[in-house]
């Protein structure tokens, strides 16, 4: 069946890492995505790596997957407050040719001094 | 611009009296879609619509009908609303490798 799990809370100090772990279960998925969502707003895709990937790196965000484990994560280095949002991760599934998204719950962020 | 626009906002009604959230994109996309998002679920899709005439039902669809008459446009109906029904709600436009989402409506039923 088609589930993604996340941890619903994640508490950093500014200035350290953060680390939010997802857990997919369609092996099928071509590609996982991460989004960012501020309070109040809407979806911002933040990064996204192919399933044939195992790591790929943007400037603080670096996001690992294993696909062995269908394990994702997604480091912030160097955390900052304005990265206190909610993050969501999805797996694409295809069908009938266009990408239907399956959402984790969301992992909210927490940033304080 | 790449946009996807939702209308209006924000809304608040009352059990029972029909309303429509508009969605619409500039994109030339075929494929878009209907999302609720609550508290410890994540996203749920509602519906969606592969081209022009072309709906089906997502994961989540009762108590919902859409439309697709143009393609840059994808409306959301709900002809009886009710508070379990309170939710936001995002339109999302796809290319083939990336979905597009609209800023979200916040409809409140009472």
């Amino acid at each position: 069946g088609e589930d993604v799990e996340q941890s619903l809370f994640l508490s950093v100090r500014e200035g350290d890492s953060s680390v939010i772990n997802c857990t997919y279960t369609d092996s099928s998925s071509t590609y996982l995505y991460w989004y960012k969502q501020e309070p109040g707003a809407g979806l911002q895709l933040l990064t996204y790596i192919f399933s044939n990937m195992d790591m790929k790196q943007d400037q603080r965000l670096t996001v690992l997957l294993n696909k062995k484990d269908k394990h994702l994560s997604l480091r912030i280095a160097d955390t900052q407050t304005g990265d206190s949002a909610i993050y969501f991760c999805a797996e694409v599934l295809f069908s009938g040719g266009y990408n239907k998204l399956i959402f984790g719950a969301g992992t909210r962020l927490a940033v304080h001094p | 611009e790449a946009q996807v626009t939702q209308n209006p906002r924000y809304l608040i009604t009352v059990t029972g009296k029909k309303l429509t959230v508009t969605c619409s994109q500039n994109m030339n996309h075929e494929y878009m879609s209907w999302y609720r998002q609550d508290p410890g679920l994540g996203l749920r899709q509602i519906y969606y619509s592969m081209n022009v005439e072309v709906t089906d039902k997502g994961d989540v669809p009762e108590g919902y009908k859409v439309s697709r008459k143009e393609k840059r446009n994808f409306p959301l109906i709900l002809e009886s609303p009710s508070p379990n029904q309170t939710s936001l709600y995002f339109c999302a436009s796809s290319s083939r490798d990336r979905q597009y989402f609209g800023p979200g409506t916040r409809l409140t039923v009472t």
